[in-house]
């Protein structure tokens, strides 16, 4: 069964760079496209990025300036940096994989989500 | 980007409905379509990928059609266990763009 679980400090300051690890286990890493979204309290989902394991990434757009996800196959981890924070990025955080059909990619796989306040 | 608009933002419906869920994209997706399920406090569950294969493990009452720029999340005999947010999400093109989300609620 694969798991996935995120950690890293639910309240960042603003101005400051948001730093979040994204544990799999019951699978290998090394395969699949893993991603991370969020969720901002009582509002809706958005996809923020994605990362293989061969290391290519894709990036939202809208946050494109301020993101970067990285992958270290050696720990079964991925992160997440989000810099420069400030109060509209206090969301629920999912970590999640993306598997395929063809061509079309899906999240079959999600983690529980952890909530990250900003506030100084 | 490809707007998507996904309707209604909520709905009633009593225990044994059949309940209709659209989202429409402002391009062709083809099939680039996924529909998830969200509780209160829980994760997003994968109900539907590529708009109509229904993800191992969820029920037969749940159905997904369509392609191109218009598709449908359709729950046929609606139960309790059912009331949730239910979202699409395209994977055709950056950025993985997800619906703005139908809450269902019981009568």
């Amino acid at each position: 069964q694969v798991q996935l679980q995120e950690s890293g400090p639910g309240v960042v300051k603003p101005s400051e760079t948001l730093s979040l690890t994204c544990s799999v286990s019951g699978d290998s890493i090394s395969s699949y496209y893993w991603s991370w979204i969020r969720q901002p309290p009582g509002q809706g989902l958005e996809w923020i990025a994605y990362i293989y394991h061969s290391g290519s990434t894709d990036y939202n757009p809208s946050l494109k300036s301020r993101v970067t996800i990285s992958l270290d196959t050696s720990k079964s981890q991925f992160s997440l940096k989000l810099s420069s924070v400030t109060a509209a990025d206090t969301a629920v955080y999912f970590c999640a994989r993306a598997s395929s059909s063809g061509f079309v990619y899906y999240f079959d796989y999600w983690g529980q989500g952890t909530l990250v306040t900003v506030s100084s | 980007d490809i707007q998507m608009t996904q309707s209604p933002s909520s709905l009633s419906a009593s225990v044994g409905d059949r309940v209709t869920i659209t989202c429409r994209t402002s391009q062709t997706i083809y099939k680039y379509l996924n529909w998830y399920q969200q509780k209160p406090g829980k994760a997003p569950k994968l109900l539907i990928y590529a708009a109509s294969i229904l993800q191992s493990g969820v029920p037969s009452r749940f159905s997904g059609s369509g392609s191109g720029t218009d598709f449908t999340l359709t729950i046929s005999n609606l139960q309790p266990e059912d009331l949730a947010t239910y979202y699409c999400q395209k994977t055709y093109s950056n950025p993985w763009t997800f619906g703005q989300g139908t809450k269902v609620e019981m009568k």
